[in-house]
Order: C-alpha cells, then sequence, then structure tokens
C-alpha cells in the first residue's frame, strides 16, 4: 500500500518570494506517479504538476517546480515568485502505473494550506 | 462549458435519506472515481469504474453505492444517509495520455450536509 506524508498543516509567504511545500510517500514499488494538486476556495482541484518515477529530471511547470528525490521518497513543490492567487490548500498526491490492482488510484496527502501574504 | 461537472453543487438532507450525487464529463475517459474529502484527512477513494461494465470498491465504500450508466456518466448512491458522511464529495476521471500517464482531472465538488 501506498502512503503520502505531508508534515506542514499550515505555510505562509510574502507575495514574490519563493516557498518550499513537503511531501514524503512511500511505496514499494519502483515505478510511479506523483502529483501536486491545488484546491483554492473556489474548492476546485487544480493539477499543478505531476513526476513520472522513472524520469530523473525535475519537473517544472511555470513557476511550479519539484524537487524529486526517489531514494529518499520525497517530492517537495516549489512556488517561485508566490502570487496572492496562490493561495490554497496543496495535496501531494501519488498512483501506480497500469498493470498492478492499485492502478489509477491516487493516494492524497493531508494537505498543506499555504496563504501568500501581500 | 467545464469538463467534469457535479450535481447538486450543494445538498442539505436527513438522516435515512437516499441521496444521489451526479457525475458527468465530457472528456471522453473511460476511468471515473468518486472521492469523499473530509478535514484533516485530505481525499479519499470511494469508488471506481474503469469502463462501463468495471466496478469497484474503494477504501471507504460501506454505505454508499455508485452506477456506471454510460462512459460519461457515473452516479453515487447514499441509500440511508447518516451524518458522518456529511463531507465534501469529488468525482473525478481520467485515462492514459501518450507518456502512459494515467492523470485524474476533478469536478467541482459536492457539499453534502446531513442532519
Amino acid at each position: 500500500a501506498q502512503t503520502v506524508t505531508q508534515s506542514q498543516p499550515e505555510m505562509s509567504v510574502q507575495e514574490a518570494e519563493t516557498v518550499t511545500l513537503s511531501c514524503t510517500y512511500d511505496t514499494s514499488e519502483n515505478n510511479y506517479y506523483l502529483f501536486w494538486y491545488k484546491q483554492p476556495p473556489s474548492r476546485q482541484m487544480i493539477l499543478v504538476i505531476r513526476q513520472e518515477a522513472y524520469k530523473q529530471q525535475n519537473a517544472t511547470e511555470n513557476r511550479f517546480s519539484v524537487n524529486f528525490q526517489k531514494a529518499a521518497k520525497s517530492f517537495s513543490l516549489k512556488i517561485s515568485d508566490s502570487q496572492l492567487g496562490d493561495t490554497a490548500m496543496y495535496f501531494c498526491a501519488s498512483s501506480l502505473p497500469a498493470g498492478g490492482t492499485s492502478y489509477g488510484k491516487l493516494t492524497f496527502g493531508q494537505g498543506t494550506i499555504l496563504t501568500v501574504h501581500p | 462549458d467545464a469538463d467534469v461537472t457535479q450535481t447538486p453543487r450543494n445538498r442539505i438532507t436527513k438522516t435515512g435519506k437516499r441521496i444521489m450525487l451526479e457525475c458527468s464529463q465530457t472528456k471522453g475517459h473511460d476511468r471515473m472515481y468518486w472521492y469523499r474529502q473530509d478535514p484533516g484527512l485530505g481525499l479519499r477513494l470511494i469508488y471506481y469504474s474503469f469502463d462501463v461494465k468495471d466496478i469497484n470498491k474503494g477504501e471507504i465504500s460501506d454505505g454508499y453505492s455508485v452506477s456506471r450508466q454510460a462512459q460519461a456518466k457515473f452516479s453515487l448512491s447514499l441509500e440511508s444517509a447518516i451524518p458522518n458522511q456529511t463531507a465534501l464529495y469529488f468525482c473525478a476521471t481520467s485515462d492514459l495520455d501518450r507518456e502512459g500517464t494515467d492523470t485524474q482531472y476533478f469536478g467541482p465538488g459536492t457539499r453534502l450536509t446531513v442532519l
């Protein structure tokens, strides 16, 4: 079974600065996928970024990037040039690829509330 | 228009009532999911369906049932609602992309309150 842990219940950052959200996970599989989802006050779940475990290069999406440390089972999200619209709950999640009974099912962490201050 | 829609967006009901939450998608995905979100617990999987004839229980399926009426429609039912089913419910869809990655896309959620 997979588990995902987010140890920071709340974080805050000043507008235009950089913040890093932490996530650790546990799995016995060698191949898997990792995701960060954003949930703003509108409560919509929005995909921010994803990482395939077989890829060594860290994923980036504009101001969002990850630091994927496979051996340490760590998957942190870095938000650069923080904006007020980044204020949201952020969830780390993992899933397994096709071929297993857990295929396609997302396992979520508890979430981190990020507040961006002007 | 949104790719994944959920109805109703908000619902208040009483203990013992039967209630159905509906999900529709225009993404053409085969896979659909129902999750429940409680404060401090993240999202937990209730049921999932990989095609119209394939329905599977998730980690917290007790007290719930589902129906996959078509590729685009996946409904969640609470046969006899109880207060601890008060939560935010999400529908999601997914399919394999060209890289073989399965990424889930979520609906806007349904806030359910059971009194």
